[in-house]
């Protein structure tokens, strides 16, 4: 019944691996989202996808990679990890239809690289 | 750019006590939605409220109230009778009409002791 899920929950990994976090919706949602909250809370978008095609790719390293399968999942894919991408990583999705506009986020991943 | 500012970084009340959160917002768009969203300690993103630029009518849900004022590019949120499940972080956000991302304020810790 989730509406935004993604996994896993918490990711512990070292400097240099290359590990991947999973979104999926069932709202329905043209649109999903990553967003990235640092150590200090501030939240800001990484990428952004509408109907698997990408309309947001802001500064993001080329690293982080984002894939589309379909318009319900919205995977993330980072290389190399670096002590600096430890954070909270929340997917997100949302309806074009202006009358509803609304935000669903997943409960996010903490990622943590040692 | 758009921009939104909570200028506080934390508040802390005693139980009961009235708790306003300000938030201020920069776009030249005419057409945007405003959005507060709560963070409580298990870290997931709580919807509160959307708000259109075309409607500066203030809302009240129980104990939280919104006063928009598009004057002043204002969006505050009160917090009435605080109680100890209101600690959380707060955030402000903003969307333009003509765009799909969601631009965060900082954020507001909000503590409430009992």
């Amino acid at each position: 019944d989730t509406a935004v899920s993604q996994t896993p929950k918490y990711l512990v990994t070292q400097m240099g691996n290359d590990k991947s976090i999973k979104c999926e919706q069932n709202l329905g949602h043209d649109t999903m989202y990553w967003y990235k909250q640092d150590s200090k809370k501030f939240l800001k978008i990484m990428f952004s996808y509408n109907n698997k095609e990408l309309i947001i790719n802001e500064t993001v390293p080329n690293r982080f990679s984002p894939k589309s399968p379909d318009k319900a999942h919205l995977n993330l894919h980072i290389n190399s990890l670096e002590l600096g991408d430890s954070a909270v990583y929340f997917c997100a999705s949302s309806t074009t239809n202006r009358q509803t506009y609304g935000y669903t986020f997943g409960s996010g991943t903490r990622l943590t690289v040692v | 750019a758009q921009k939104v500012t909570q200028a506080q970084t934390e508040i802390s009340v005693v139980e009961k006590e009235d708790v306003t959160l300000d938030c201020v917002y920069e776009t030249r768009d005419t057409t945007y939605y405003l959005f507060w969203y709560k963070q409580p300690p298990s870290g997931e993103l709580v919807f509160l409220i959307r708000r259109n630029s075309f409607d500066e009518q203030n809302e009240i849900s129980g104990r939280y109230s919104w006063n928009f004022q598009k004057s002043t590019s204002s969006f505050n949120f009160t917090i009435t009778a605080s109680q100890v499940v209101d600690s959380a972080v707060y955030f402000c956000a903003l969307r333009i009409a003509a765009g799909n991302k969601l631009t965060f304020g900082g954020g507001t810790r909000v503590l409430v002791k009992p």
